[in-house]
């Protein structure tokens, strides 16, 4: 099972502001994932990496921005938060095969 | 995209009762997983599939890679209240990498 960590878990934002949600993993999976999820409702994947330097756009279209610079630190970027990107944001990991860990998520409001 | 049909989207039952969801699919899937969400968290893989026909348990959890490789069940047997919370079904489709998620059932246990 991984160890996968997110900060801050919560956050409250006023529009505009440019904010970096932190997603690190301990167990060095290659695989890395960012999910956005309403409460309560399914997973849109928004991006996802198979290794350092390498990223890429999920299913979901996101304005937010991925960097991978080193295998266990994936963090998302928001250049400027708008109240439409108030949701929760998940990260997950894995290793060869499908089976993804998921952090606790991060909670953003923007007002 | 590929789509997970998750039935039903939420259960109110007695503690004790036995609990059935599935995940059905027009397409072929060559991995089933299930995972519970609490509220404000990730979630927990629970049970992981990878062959057709093949039936799973973990504690009172019991899940099945269905035979048309279309569809997977989870069930929960003599629930308690910590079973609470909202259940996903996730696949990788037949030549995907990437996993597709369920709407998800939310469980609801009355002492």
């Amino acid at each position: 099972e991984a160890d996968i960590y997110q900060t801050p878990r919560y956050l409250v934002i006023g529009t505009g502001k440019k904010i970096t949600l932190e997603c690190s993993q301990t167990m060095g999976h290659d695989k890395m994932y960012w999910y956005q999820q309403d409460p309560g409702m399914e997973l849109h994947l928004i991006h996802y990496s198979y290794g350092v330097n390498s990223t890429e756009k999920g299913d979901l279209s996101s304005e937010s921005t991925v960097s991978r610079i080193r295998t266990e630190h994936f963090p998302l970027t928001l250049e400027s938060a708008r109240p439409s990107h108030t949701s929760q944001y998940l990260c997950a990991s894995s290793e060869a095969g499908y089976e993804q860990y998921f952090g606790p998520g991060t909670r953003l409001t923007v007002t | 995209g590929q789509q997970l049909n998750q039935s039903p989207q939420s259960m109110f039952i007695q503690e004790g009762e036995d609990v059935s969801m599935n995940c059905t699919s027009s397409s072929i899937f060559n991995t089933w997983l299930w995972y519970k969400q609490d509220p404000g968290e990730g979630p927990v893989l629970l049970i992981a599939l990878y062959k057709a026909g093949e039936l799973t348990s973990n504690g009172r959890l019991t899940a099945q890679f269905g035979i048309t490789r279309k569809d997977s069940f989870l069930n929960i047997s003599a629930s308690i209240p910590s079973d609470v919370g909202i259940y996903f079904c996730a696949g990788q489709p037949q030549g995907a990498q990437k996993l597709v998620f369920g709407q998800g059932t939310r469980l609801t246990i009355n002492p």
